[in-house]
């Protein structure tokens, strides 16, 4: 079965600081893979996204992630962090097959930046 | 432009009742998902509608049914309430005919069943 895992449920880190969440995933077929960021009582907001072609993808707000083939992970980095960016962070995949872009979610790393 | 529009953006319910969520896609866009993201966890895919047709279902219940309109909106339909059902339900909408093309979220319908 296909599943996304996020390693860390919470992530504190203090205003300035590098941070990294963790994201691996499982699937027997070629997946995309996604970021997105979920401020408190809105939506969800696309950060990056890889598709194909080099492994470290860079997205709005700073944030830049790589793709681990042989590791089958998506970790998404941002050198220093802003009390701003504190947040709920969701990787997902997207299974390339059936063709209908349906997104499969991890469980949510919320990031909290403290000044 | 708009975006992904929501409505009501609260609902409060109560067990066994029946409740209609309605979500508008930005537009240009004419395939709509749904998704439903209950406390601390992410999103699960409910359906996805394109030509006013359900294209594909997650794990959930006959109760969750869906509907597209001709001019693209959707609606989301949930019979007989269980507590469990309470979650804030996403929209989501993208143009078709690529094999990916972004997917843009509304805020969402918080719903509370009692």
């Amino acid at each position: 079965a296909q599943s996304v895992t996020q390693l860390d449920s919470q992530v504190p880190v203090f205003e300035e600081a590098p941070v990294e969440l963790r994201c691996n995933y499982s699937s027997s077929v070629s997946v995309y893979l996604f970021w997105y960021v979920q401020y408190p009582n809105q939506g969800l907001q696309l950060l990056l996204k890889y598709l194909s072609g080099s492994t470290l993808v860079k997205g709005i707000n700073g944030f830049e992630a790589e793709f681990n083939k042989s590791q089958t992970s998506f970790h998404l980095r941002k050198p220093s962090v802003h009390i701003s960016d504190t947040a709920e962070y969701f990787c997902a995949v997207i299974l390339l097959s059936g063709g209908y872009n349906k997104l499969i979610f991890g469980a949510g790393t919320r990031l909290a930046v403290h000044p | 432009d708009a975006g992904v529009t929501q409505s009501p953006t609260h609902l409060i319910k109560t067990r066994g009742q029946q409740v209609t969520l309605r979500c508008s896609p930005k537009s240009g866009h004419d395939t709509v998902s749904w998704y439903q993201q209950a406390l601390g966890q992410g999103p699960q895919f409910i359906f996805q509608y394109y030509e006013e047709e359900e294209r594909q279902r997650g794990n959930f219940p006959d109760r969750f049914s869906g509907h597209q309109f001709p001019n693209y909106s959707s609606e989301l339909n949930v019979n007989a309430l269980l507590l469990g059902d309470s979650a804030l339900y996403l929209c989501a909408s993208r143009r078709s005919g690529e094999e990916y093309n972004e997917q843009f979220f509304g805020p969402g319908t918080r719903l509370t069943v009692l």
